[in-house]
């Protein structure tokens, strides 16, 4: 069984600056993927990034980048330069290769402040 | 091209009512999902369809939930008897084959109440 935990249930961040949303996972596969989502208030979940498990070099999408520590099981979600619009619930998820469905975890609800 | 829709955006009823949810995934998608979130959590599977079967149901939470795709296409889900326990927002999200860690577009979903 696989397992994600988000351990902030909130966050505050001043626009223009960066903010890390922290992810822990535990899976005993040598083979998975990290997914991280934006839920805004109008519910749908927005893809942002993904990490594979054998990906050497930390993923990266304009100001989102995923600092991923596989020997600590972590996939934290950087934001650099935070816009107000950044301000939603984030959810990270992970699936097995084998399978296809995610696991998500509990969320992490992202304020940005003027 | 369109992304994943979802009718109806929301929905009320009554206890014991029966009610059917729509998803219409993005074009070309064979891989179709469904989720379930209550407030305050994560989404949590359902089901998983490849092409017109469901490859994947173990989430299902009982017998009084049923999800079609009849052409590989549109998929239905399908609550009979509903209890307020049943009231959540159900997600749908598809992707382009459905092998794993392919990435999962998901619909704006379904606001579901039961009085």
């Amino acid at each position: 069984a696989q397992k994600i935990t988000q351990t902030q249930p909130g966050m505050f961040v001043q626009e223009k600056e960066a903010v890390t949303l922290d992810c822990t996972y535990d899976t005993s596969d040598q083979s998975y993927g990290l997914f991280w989502y934006k839920q805004p208030s109008s519910g749908e979940m927005i893809f942002l990034i993904y990490q594979g498990s054998y990906d050497e070099q930390n993923a990266t999408e304009g100001r989102y980048s995923l600092n991923f520590q596989k020997a600590r099981k972590s996939a934290n979600l950087v934001i650099s330069a935070s816009q107000l619009g950044d301000s939603a619930m984030y959810f990270c998820a992970t699936v097995t290769t084998g399978y296809s469905t995610l696991t998500f975890g509990k969320g992490t609800m992202l304020l940005v402040s003027p | 091209g369109a992304g994943v829709s979802q009718t109806p955006s929301n929905k009320v009823t009554e206890k014991g009512k029966y009610v059917e949810l729509r998803c219409d995934p993005i074009s070309g998608h064979t891989a179709l999902y469904w989720y379930r979130q209550s407030l305050g959590q994560g989404p949590e599977f359902l089901i998983y369809f490849q092409g017109t079967g469901a490859a994947d149901d173990s989430g299902l939470p009982n017998d009084r939930f049923f999800a079609v795709r009849p052409e590989g296409s549109v998929s239905t889900l399908k609550i009979q008897r509903t209890e307020r326990g049943d009231s959540a927002v159900y997600l749908c999200a598809s992707s382009r084959q459905g092998r794993g860690q392919e990435t999962q577009y998901f619909g704006p979903g379904t606001r579901l109440l039961v009085l």
